[in-house]
This record gives C-alpha cells, structure tokens and sequence, in this order.
C-alpha cells in the first residue's frame, strides 16, 4: 500500500494562508488523494479529494505536483477553528478502505 | 441532512457487561464503517459493511460483534471487553464503500471506558 508522510505539527497565524504538505511518492496512477481532519473532540471530518488536477471548495484548496508524488492542502485564511489534525489519505482504486497515517497537527495562534 | 449520529455519547462498562453502540445515517449511503481510535492515535479501521453486509473485518477479536440491521443502522455489540479496549469508537458512512471516489461522514463517536 502506498503510504504518506507528513510533518508531525504545524503551526500558523490567524487569518494567514496556510500550507499543509504531503508526500506519497510511491502513489499509483490511479489513487486518490483525500484530506480529512480532526477537530478536537470530534469524529473527522472531509475536506476535499482529487486524482490530478487541483482542486477548490469552500473550504480548502487542493494542489496537486505534476508527477503526483506530492501535494498541498491550502488552507486560504486561517481561522482559530481550523485547528485540527489534518489527514492526508491515499484512496485506492477498488479499495473499500481508508488508511490514517498518523497526520499534522495544526495550531493556530490568535 | 448530512449527519452521522452516535449512541450513547459516553459509555462505562465492566469486563463482564454486554453493551451494544449504535449508529444512525439518513443520507441513502450504502457503505457503513466501524473505527477505533485511542488517544492521540489516528483512527483504526474495525469492519466495512457495503449494501449491508461485512465486507471487511480488519481481524477484530471477537468480543466486538457488527451488525448491520437495515441500511440506515449499523451496531456494534460489546462483550467481555478488556480495559485496552477503553477508546473512541468512531462511525462512519459514504455513498458506495469505494475508497478512492467517495467521502466519508463520521459520527462525533462514543467515549468508551472499561472497567
């Protein structure tokens, strides 16, 4: 299973842009990228997915690298309740599961 | 209504107690899905039930039990549990269980301690 690594935490501003990275250089041609996170004392929760092209909704963007080894969750303006583990997923094709690797956990300072 | 609701929120059982976790979903999703998470750990995948049968049982111990009455509930029965059991035990649904394609709602969880 191709996995990813991400930094253990993270921390930013209030009202900043902020940038979640993401490696999975062993990633195949057709794995999803997903991002959930989890807010303290919550169940997680989705933030977007993608398979090549970037990716926006209301509430985050998605870039992903060319080669698909890597990519970025955008976080645009930072609130203090985007506070959270964020998980980045790999989504196999024709698989029913979701792996949790062990995710970046984000502080952001007032 | 996009929610995953969870009962009881809080549960405190001791290692002889049969308890059962319940999970409602009424968003039409087809794919239901037990978690475990301990503290300051990423969630674990216990089972998978697609269109209401168990599709993946990640080798639980046996003293956990599924089970999947109709395609809005999903149960987790809980017998003779030891303390390392003590977690969030998380609940989740999608539209189909394809991992790749579809997102996953959660339930806020039920806190369990065993005693």
């Amino acid at each position: 299973d191709a996995k990813t690594t991400q930094p253990n935490s993270m921390e930013s501003n209030e009202e900043e842009p902020v940038h979640l990275p993401c490696n999975h250089s062993t990633i195949s041609g057709t794995d999803y990228i997903h991002w959930y996170r989890q807010l303290p004392s919550q169940g997680p929760e989705y933030v977007i997915h993608g398979l090549t092209s970037n990716v926006n909704n209301r509430m985050a963007s998605l870039a992903i690298a060319e080669d698909r080894k890597s990519s970025t969750l955008i976080l645009h303006r930072a609130t203090l309740r985007d506070a959270a583990v964020y998980y980045c997923i790999l989504g196999y094709q024709g698989a029913q599961k979701l792996v949790f690797g062990q995710g970046t956990r984000l502080t952001i300072n007032p | 209504d996009t929610e995953v609701t969870q009962t009881p929120k809080h549960l405190v059982m001791g290692m002889t107690n049969k308890k059962s976790l319940k999970c409602e979903q009424h968003m039409g999703h087809r794919a239901m899905y037990w978690y475990k998470q301990k503290a300051k750990k990423p969630p674990e995948l216990m089972f998978v039930y697609s269109y209401e049968k168990l599709s993946i049982n990640e080798s639980v111990p046996s003293r956990f039990s599924p089970e999947c009455p109709n395609s809005s509930l999903l149960n987790l029965h809980l017998h003779a549990l030891q303390p390392e059991d003590s977690a969030l035990y998380l609940c989740a649904s999608s539209q189909e269980s394809s991992a790749a394609h579809y997102e996953q709602y959660f339930g806020p969880g039920t806190r369990l301690t065993v005693t």
